[in-house]
């Protein structure tokens, strides 16, 4: 089955500068990767995501990145801002088949004034 | 619409009780997993169903825990005999049919079960 990791666990930046989040997985037979971003005692809520049909993916201050031949993915948030703060999680899965969805185990953003 | 709607949001059950979780997807939404997050760390998957159906409950433990999703009502994560390592919170999250499947997932606030 697929298994998904994800680094750092914990991750401490700037104000303004930016955060990379880097994440692989295992089954090449994933074709969906998207990215939750949980606020502390809140649910996940997806803010990104990509599918294997393109490399890259932007929405405004948020890019994810896929490399299918690595098999990894990463999330980049520029201009950092402290209601960046949360918990971020990569997950992979297979669109339009009856699959989970796997997640990694998430990266505690600290965005330092 | 309203959104994944979870409850009890808190459950404290003593060991050995039963806990009983509840979970109303989104309308329109067939799909509905549960996901158990321990403290710092992730969401561990645990069941996918379909109305009335089991896709795939393999990372569901094989005692004591069970799952349904009838065709009227909530689904249900049901957890026998609890012992204090099933203190965690407990995500269900919905999504469209997969035909339509946009692959988002929509999740609810969570049920935060503690066992004395």
């Amino acid at each position: 089955g697929e298994n998904v990791e994800q680094h750092p666990s914990t991750l401490s930046v700037q104000e303004g500068d930016s955060a990379v989040i880097k994440c692989t997985y295992s089954d090449s037979a994933s074709n969906y990767f998207p990215w939750y971003k949980q606020e502390l005692g809140k649910r996940p809520q997806l803010i990104i995501d990509i599918r294997s049909n393109v490399g890259e993916k932007k929405d405004q201050r948020i890019a994810v990145t896929l490399n299918k031949t690595a098999k990894h993915f990463s999330l980049h948030i520029t201009e950092t801002q402290p209601e960046d703060s949360a918990v971020y999680f990569c997950a992979a899965g297979q669109m339009n088949r009856d699959d989970k969805i796997i997640f990694g185990k998430g990266t505690r953003l600290h965005i330092l004034p | 619409n309203a959104g994944v709607m979870q409850n009890p949001r808190h459950l404290v059950r003593r060991r050995g009780q039963e806990a009983r979780l509840r979970c109303s997807p989104m309308k329109g939404h067939s799909h509905v997993y549960w996901y158990r997050q321990l403290p710092e760390e992730g969401l561990k998957f645990m069941v996918y169903l379909q109305k009335e159906n089991i896709i795939d409950e393999s990372g569901m433990p094989k005692e004591r825990f069970s799952a349904e999703f009838p065709k009227e009502g909530p689904s249900i994560l049901r957890i026998q005999q609890v012992v204090r390592g099933d203190s965690a919170a407990y995500f269900c999250a919905s999504s469209l049919t997969s035909t339509k499947n946009t692959g988002e997932l929509f999740f609810g606030e969570g049920s935060r079960l503690t066992v004395l």
